[in-house]
């Protein structure tokens, strides 16, 4: 059973530039949420996606961004990037069921993305 | 005020120490409850999710208060590799966003 892989590890973008952060599911779960954890903080939902759609999403604009695969992996997307971005993302995948019960979370080891 | 809150510390205790940290939650509503444990840069991962009972993981005790809203986390006979960031976590049903406290920073003395 794999686990939740992200990439890329680390990004260095500049303000004003946009970002793509992805992340493979851990076999078995169809769920995908992202997180941001700025620092000194914990992390902060930013949107879920169940079955390609969004179902939820946190206190973020409209420049965060996703989508979901066939396959369950995700996107997160960040336009026109701010120096307040520079954050480390988390995506944790998780297998809900169709009686609404669900596994429990499993988080990526993050994208730590530094904007300048 | 923060859905929840826990005490940022840094708690500095020396080896075989017990330790508790507290964290209150606003949602009445919430209905799961854990607690996660964080490595400096690292994800964080589940240390054990907290019942209304109360449950004991080996060295670790977690007690949930539903009426003041509240949930605390023991540690006995502290380790130095218990050092580590302790975020405190609700959600409204098992499967619904997990809302992360700022976290509790320990570090376990020789």
């Amino acid at each position: 059973e794999t686990g939740v892989t992200q990439s890329p590890t680390h990004l260095i973008k500049t303000r004003g530039q946009q970002v793509t952060l992805r992340c493979s599911s851990q076999s078995g779960h169809n769920t995908v949420s992202w997180y941001q954890q700025a620092l000194g903080q914990g992390p902060q939902f930013i949107f879920q996606y169940y079955r390609e759609e969004e179902n939820g999403r946190g206190n973020f604009p409209p420049r965060f961004s996703g989508l979901q695969f066939p396959n369950y992996s995700s996107e997160l997307n960040v336009n026109a990037l701010e120096l307040d971005d520079s954050a480390l993302y988390l995506c944790a995948s998780s297998l809900v069921r169709l009686t609404g019960t669900g596994s429990g979370y499993t988080f990526g080891s993050g994208t730590r993305l530094t904007v300048v | 005020r923060k859905e929840v809150e826990q005490d940022p510390g840094p708690f500095n205790v020396p080896e075989g120490a017990t330790v508790a940290f507290n964290c209150t939650y606003s949602n009445s509503a919430s209905q799961s409850f854990f607690w996660y444990r964080q490595d400096c840069r690292k994800e964080p991962k589940l240390l054990m999710s907290v019942y209304s009972s109360g449950n004991e993981d080996g060295r670790f005790t977690a007690q949930l208060n539903r009426a003041s809203q509240y949930i605390s986390l023991l540690i006995r006979d502290s380790k130095l590799s218990d050092s580590a960031t302790y975020l405190c976590v609700v959600s409204f049903s098992g499967n619904t966003p997990l809302v992360f406290g700022k976290g509790t920073r320990l570090s376990v003395i020789a």
